[in-house]
């Protein structure tokens, strides 16, 4: 089993539309949860991060983690055409300085 | 601070050739990581440094990958021979600290090996 999974897509959907994508983990001891997101043909940039559980909101992004059942979803409302891209969720495993990057989902929001 | 940067930006190289690509990482940054992207694997860690020093190079393929980082200011990473299956887009990334600080990642290098 992979440390961390994310279904790769591809998702698409009309613009203005609430976006849910999520990932799961493996190990009940991470605690700190990522989301980077990836423009075509560009590096991938750190989007948001999370400590423990909850939840955590920037402006139309909101980041989700329920330890209880190890899974992980950012959350983006009012889409735009501009938030396409390709979304991965990372995490840090606090013994290592890596991090285990899911294998990303691919986002189109129509105009 | 201009990011992370690499070069050469593509390459397309023909197989048993060897390959260079290069990097530069933030000032300041303490950290520095090569990744390696593809539609079947995703995102992999190759090898990451820590004040110059390799620290895990675990995800280095095989004995045809080399890094090095000779001082705080650049970085490379060597395939010799090169073979198709190598054809990716490599990252390289920088960071100030340890996993839950910010990795910055540089614009990439396409390699094609035909």
């Amino acid at each position: 089993q992979k440390e961390v999974e994310q279904d790769p897509g591809p998702l698409s959907v009309p613009e203005g539309a609430i976006v849910s994508l999520n990932c799961t983990y493996s190990n009940s001891a991470f605690q700190y949860f990522m989301w980077y997101r990836q423009y075509s043909r560009k590096g991938p940039e750190l989007l948001m991060y999370t400590y423990s559980s909850g939840n955590k909101e920037d402006g139309r992004f909101t980041a989700q983690v329920d330890k209880s059942s190890k899974y992980i979803s950012l959350f983006i409302r009012d889409s735009q055409p501009s938030d396409s891209a390709t979304y991965l969720c990372a995490i840090p495993p606090s013994s290592a300085s890596k991090i285990i990057f899911g294998s990303g989902t691919r986002l189109s929001i129509r105009p | 601070d201009a990011g992370v940067i690499q070069s050469p930006r593509h390459e397309v190289t023909e197989m048993g050739q060897e390959v260079t690509l290069r990097c530069k990482p933030i000032s300041g940054h303490d950290y520095l990581f090569w990744y390696r992207q593809t539609m079947m694997r995703g995102l992999e860690l190759l090898i990451y440094f820590n004040n110059n020093v390799p620290i895990d190079d675990s995800g280095m393929p095989e004995d045809r990958f080399s890094a090095k980082m000779p001082n705080a200011s650049f970085s490379t990473l060597k395939i010799q021979p090169s073979e198709p299956r190598d054809s990716a887009v490599y990252f390289c990334a920088s960071s100030r600290g340890a996993a839950q600080e910010t990795q910055y990642f540089g614009p990439g290098t396409r390699l094609l090996v035909l």
